[in-house]
């Protein structure tokens, strides 16, 4: 069985500063992981996928598999980040059967 | 290209009954998947539909299931409803047998009292 946690409900960071959301993950077979993001009042939308190795809105994400961890990264935050972020991994080639974390809401004061 | 819709947006049904919700995947996706997300919880797989034949099932009881027509549109069906069924329904489409970016829907709502 697979499992991801998102240690960290809430993140409160000011424009400028550095955030980090944390995700770690169990899974004995080889993973794909995503981070998804929900902007108020959007819908469910991909951020980034481990595999395709982008930078998406300045986010960065890097697989260790020592840790088994899937940390997301930005060195500095903007307002319009503000937003509920979910990890989530899949059993490679899958389909994408997503399993998620609970999520962090991320709020970014100016 | 249209993206994805679900209807209805939300409904209020009692335990016991039964409930369908509907979902129209994104212009030639084939493969939709459906999840539940309970307040203030991550989405949590149910089951995964590809070219009309269940490919792949969540750990959810057999009350829950579902259908897919030629045009790729979903169904989920929900029967004997339990208050803990209470709970936002999403669906994602996407191509390849879910190989590619899914794509969610604004999901449905659904209370039960």
């Amino acid at each position: 069985a697979q499992r991801v946690t998102q240690p960290e409900k809430l993140l409160s960071v000011f424009k400028g500063a550095p955030v980090e959301l944390k995700c770690n993950y169990s899974y004995s077979g080889s993973p794909e992981l995503f981070w998804y993001v929900q902007y108020s009042r959007q819908r469910l939308q991909l951020l980034l996928r481990h595999i395709s190795r982008e930078s998406i809105k300045g986010f960065t994400a890097d697989l260790n598999k020592g840790e088994t961890s899937f940390h997301l990264k930005k060195p500095f935050a903007q307002e319009e980040d503000s937003a509920m972020y979910y990890c989530a991994l899949s059993p490679k080639a899958a389909g994408n059967k997503l399993t998620f974390g609970g999520g962090t809401r991320v709020l970014v004061k100016p | 290209e249209t993206g994805v819709t679900q209807s209805p947006t939300h409904l209020i049904k009692t335990r016991g009954q039964q409930v369908t919700l509907r979902c129209s995947s994104q212009s030639g996706h084939n493969t939709v998947s459906w999840y539940q997300q309970a307040l203030g919880q991550g989405p949590q797989f149910i089951f995964q539909y590809y070219r009309e034949e269940e490919n792949g099932r969540g750990n959810f009881p057999p009350r829950f299931s579902g259908l897919q027509f030629p045009n790729y549109s979903s169904e989920l069906n929900v029967n004997a409803l339990e208050l803990d069924d209470s709970a936002l329904y999403l669906c994602a489409s996407s191509l390849a047998g879910g190989e590619e970016t899914q794509y969610f829907g604004p999901g449905t709502r659904l209370l039960v009292l």
